[in-house]
């Protein structure tokens, strides 16, 4: 199932560095979402979008942007990268009718060193 | 911010035995979702509740829409080995956001 995909799958870099991670679905899904899941926290919304050129904070957004300039990609950017930012990141997309469930993509695993 | 309760955070069963999970809510939710999680992959999706007491099954799978709207079960009756992940309860409520539970992880010993 390739409707989502996330890359890479897997990231090491520095501290301080800007880092960014792709997500791009094929579904024309107008809501995208990235999410971080950690060991004892789950998962947790960073930033979100319903459409071309809007983006939301989640619970979690501090030292992470988000652009959508298009319906096909949200791609999530680490400003200046903090060990604290180590994590398995989780890209999802929905319809956009009232209530639809998310599907994810398969993740990136990114380790900040 | 809103929060999920799920429960238990593990658990140990032998094949073929019956699984029960649940997650509870202070808030309300319009629609409860379940997902399953295999080692290295993103959740995927098992079953999508819409309606206050809603009961639905997907094989195996049931799981029910709480008359309060503040709560969920999960069943799995007769776990085999690959049922082995971890499970996620997810709330939505007025937007299209989704709350998750922290999950419970699931081990079937053969």
């Amino acid at each position: 199932d390739a409707g989502i995909t996330q890359s890479p799958r897997y990231k090491i870099t520095e501290t301080g560095r800007q880092v960014t991670l792709a997500c791009h679905q094929t579904w024309n899904h107008n809501n995208m979402f990235w999410y971080r899941q950690d060991l004892g926290h789950g998962l947790r919304l960073i930033h979100y979008s319903y459409g071309v050129q809007d983006t939301n904070k989640g619970e979690v957004s501090d030292g992470y942007s988000v652009s959508r300039s298009n319906t096909e990609d949200l791609p999530l950017t680490l400003e200046s990268a903090a060990s604290s930012q180590t994590s398995v990141y989780f890209c999802a997309s929905s319809p956009g009718q009232y209530n639809s469930p998310l599907h994810f993509g398969n993740g990136t695993r990114l380790t900040v060193t | 911010g809103q929060q999920l309760n799920q429960s238990p955070q593990s658990m140990f069963i032998q094949e073929g035995e019956d699984v029960s999970m649940n997650c509870t809510s202070s808030s309300i939710f319009n629609t409860w979702l379940w997902y399953k999680q295999d080692p290295g992959e993103g959740p995927v999706l098992l079953i999508a509740l819409y309606k206050a007491g809603e009961l639905t099954s997907n094989g195996r799978l049931t799981a029910q829409f709480g008359i309060t709207r503040k709560d969920s079960f999960l069943n799995i009756s007769a776990s085999i080995p690959s049922d082995v992940g971890i499970y996620f309860c997810a709330g939505q409520g007025g937007s299209e956001k989704l709350v998750f539970g922290k999950g419970t992880k699931l081990t079937v010993n053969p």
